[in-house]
């Protein structure tokens, strides 16, 4: 398995446009996560899924930002519109099941300007 | 509500020094810790896993430790090299929740 695939792996964007981060988890895992990682607050969680349903989204700073599981190869975070208080490194992880290891993709660094 | 915190947030060592980096939590009730290093503008990727019910896991010079009712876990690097700069991260997993992180200890190994 290629890992946890997340795109774009970085992106700049103007402020109050719409951004959508994308990831791909590994196949067979069930639970997805989004996390954000600034300097200042380090890893945040966002999200998490549990085969394809939202289980958590305590995380989600403001209704700018929501995240979609299509199916169980896929999941989308979305931030609309975009603000320059947006801007970290977005991380997309998945695992099979609680007691195993996570797996993190490359993340993807949003700069919003 | 859990709490994860790493000390000290960075650390600098010589070439060959033995080093011990520190993660405490607040909440006992875990399923596992996970210990993670993360390179400059990359993913995490995993080092260790300790389930609740272990003390202790090994892979290589790296040994993790774990006492669960005291709430701190331990990574023991031994003979640490250049190579080994990274920032180490600390990762509880709750059940029915999703794993909460440390801010990290940023280590540097000088040649």
């Amino acid at each position: 398995d290629a890992g946890v695939i997340q795109s774009p792996r970085h992106e700049v964007t103007e402020m109050g446009q719409e951004v959508t981060l994308r990831c791909k988890p590994i196949s067979g895992h069930d639970y997805l996560f989004w996390y954000r990682q600034t300097m200042m607050r380090g890893l945040e969680l966002l999200i998490y899924f549990n085969n394809n349903v939202p289980i958590d989204d305590s995380g989600m700073p403001e209704d700018r930002f929501s995240a979609k599981m299509p199916n169980a190869s896929f999941s989308t975070l979305k931030i609309q519109p975009s603000e320059p208080r947006d801007s970290a490194v977005y991380f997309c992880a998945s695992w099979g099941h609680p007691n195993t290891e996570a797996f993190f993709g490359q993340g993807t660094r949003l700069t919003v300007v | 509500k859990q709490e994860v915190t790493q000390i000290p947030a960075a650390l600098s060592v010589p070439e060959g020094e033995n080093l011990v980096l520190n993660c405490s939590f607040t909440d006992s009730a875990i399923y596992n810790l996970q210990w993670f290093r993360q390179d400059p503008g990359k993913g995490l990727t995993s080092l260790l896993l300790i389930q609740s019910s272990q003390r202790e896991q090994t892979s290589g010079r790296l040994n993790a430790s774990l006492d669960k009712s005291s709430g701190r876990s331990t990574l023991y690097i031994a003979a640490s090299q250049p190579g080994d700069s990274a920032t180490y991260l600390c990762a509880v997993n709750q059940a029915g929740t999703a794993l909460i992180f440390g801010k990290g200890t940023t280590l540097s190994v000088s040649s």
